[in-house]
């Protein structure tokens, strides 16, 4: 069974530019996550979806960020226009109606 | 609000020696879930072990077991026979009950060196 998929791995961009994230979550589950992981600190619930449904988004800083999951399958997380403290580590996760999350392996995202 | 505190930001243990990573959290709930995580240099959250708050049984999984104190909201990761691979950054999670917020709520986390 594949894992959650992510890419990119790593992204590198200036403030003021906008980047996107993928994730497509393990084939059949119908809630994913979006984390946000700052530099020493545990991951953050930026946002949840219950297939298409985003059921959870009050962590999601709403000027900036925006995130969407057609066909409740694979979902992106945009943030536009990116800020100097928005460097972090973005986890996406997935889970089959059960407690058990699987995490994918990341994006690190520097903004200079 | 639920919390999770790891007040330990860094250990480390002699290989094949046993250590003890510590964790308490904050909840009002009866019912609950607790993960201990373990994230290597790669980033992925690899899950090492669950805990079910209305199980009296500690868990277990190999090498690895808590020690849940319910009353004292405590739950604490036993690591026996320590191997170079368990060093890594380790975090201790709390769920809400099923029908509640499904997130996850993380300490800190740990960082674990194991010695050779």
């Amino acid at each position: 069974e594949a894992g959650v998929v992510q890419s990119p791995r790593y992204k590198i961009i200036e403030k003021k530019q906008p980047v996107a994230f993928w994730c497509n979550p393990i084939s059949g589950h119908n809630t994913l996550y979006w984390y946000r992981q700052n530099l020493g600190q545990g991951p953050e619930l930026l946002i949840r979806y219950e297939n298409e449904e985003a059921v959870d988004d009050s962590q999601l800083p709403k000027d900036r960020f925006s995130a969407e999951r057609l066909k409740g399958v694979d979902s992106t997380l945009k943030i536009q226009p990116a800020e100097l403290g928005d460097s972090a580590v973005y986890l996406c996760a997935s889970s089959l109606q059960n407690y058990e999350q699987y995490f994918g392996p990341g994006t690190r995202l520097t903004v200079t | 609000a639920q919390t999770v505190t790891q007040s330990q930001p860094e250990m480390s243990v002699q290989e094949a020696e046993t250590v003890t990573l510590s964790c308490t959290y904050d909840t009002s709930e009866s019912d609950y879930y607790l993960f201990w995580y373990k994230q290597p240099p790669s980033r992925q959250m690899i899950l090492v072990i669950r805990q079910e708050a209305y199980k009296q049984q500690n868990a277990t999984e190999n090498r690895f077991s808590v020690n849940f104190q319910k009353a004292a909201k405590s739950f604490s990761l036993k690591i026996s026979d320590s191997q170079l691979g368990d060093a890594a950054m380790y975090f201790c999670a709390y769920r809400a009950p099923q029908g509640g917020s499904e997130k996850l709520v993380f300490g800190k986390g740990m960082k674990l060196t194991v010695n050779p």
